[in-house]
């Protein structure tokens, strides 16, 4: 079955520190991945689809087929990066299975 | 270009009652997808138009139906009510750019049911 787990529910770092958001997907074929976020009281937007391999915000995410994952990255956390962050994959036109999402929290 | 509107942007109901949502695609777009958000459940896609046809459908129950009119404007609609339902009602048009695709969202319906 098609799946998309996001390990953490939380991750709280320090403003400047690296950030990492786990993401692990299932799925027999070749995956359309993406990042969404959802910023307080906005809408979900797309931050990152691994087609393209851009850099949007500082953040970067790279597909590994061999460990079915698709993390997202960034070296230098900022204030303005937090929020929830959905790892999604995409089934069938469109139909997006998510991740339960990570809430991100970057303190001063 | 106006992005995905979606209307009501709250609603009350009251249990055993029904509702219908509504979404309005970004222009051009004809694929018109509908989730629920919950805390505990978090995304879960509903169902699926393109071109007045439902494409993909989720796991819920029949009382959660959908429909899609020829300017691709989309409606859902939820009908004997449960606590449950109580969400956000995600809407998102799609299309198709250099052969993958996107999805834009709407800032969704808040359902309430009492």
């Amino acid at each position: 079955a098609q799946r998309v787990t996001q390990p953490e529910k939380l991750l709280s770092v320090f403003k400047g520190a690296p950030v990492e958001l786990k993401c692990n997907y299932s799925y027999s074929g070749s995956p359309e991945l993406f990042w969404y976020v959802q910023y307080s009281r906005q809408r979900l937007q797309l931050l990152l689809r691994h087609i393209s391999r851009e850099s949007i915000k500082g953040f970067t995410a790279d597909l590994n087929k061999g460990e079915t994952s698709f993390h997202l990255k960034k070296p230098f956390a900022q204030e303005e990066d937090s929020a929830m962050y959905y790892c999604a994959l995409n089934n069938q036109g469109g139909k997006l299975i998510f991740g339960q999402g990570t809430e991100l929290s970057v303190k001063p | 270009k106006a992005g995905v509107t979606q209307t009501p942007r709250y609603l009350i109901k009251t249990r055993g009652q029904q509702v219908t949502l509504s979404c309005s695609p970004i222009s051009g777009h004809r694929s018109v997808s509908w989730y629920q958000q919950t805390p505990g459940q978090g995304l879960q896609f509903l169902f699926e138009y393109f071109s007045e046809t439902q494409r993909n459908k989720g796991n819920f129950p029949g009382r959660f139906s959908g429909r899609q009119f020829s300017n691709s404007r989309s409606e859902m609609n939820v009908s004997t009510l449960e606590l449950g339902d109580s969400a956000l009602y995600l809407c998102a048009s799609s299309s198709v750019h250099r052969g993958y695709t996107e999805a834009f969202f709407g800032q969704g319906t808040r359902l309430t049911v009492v």
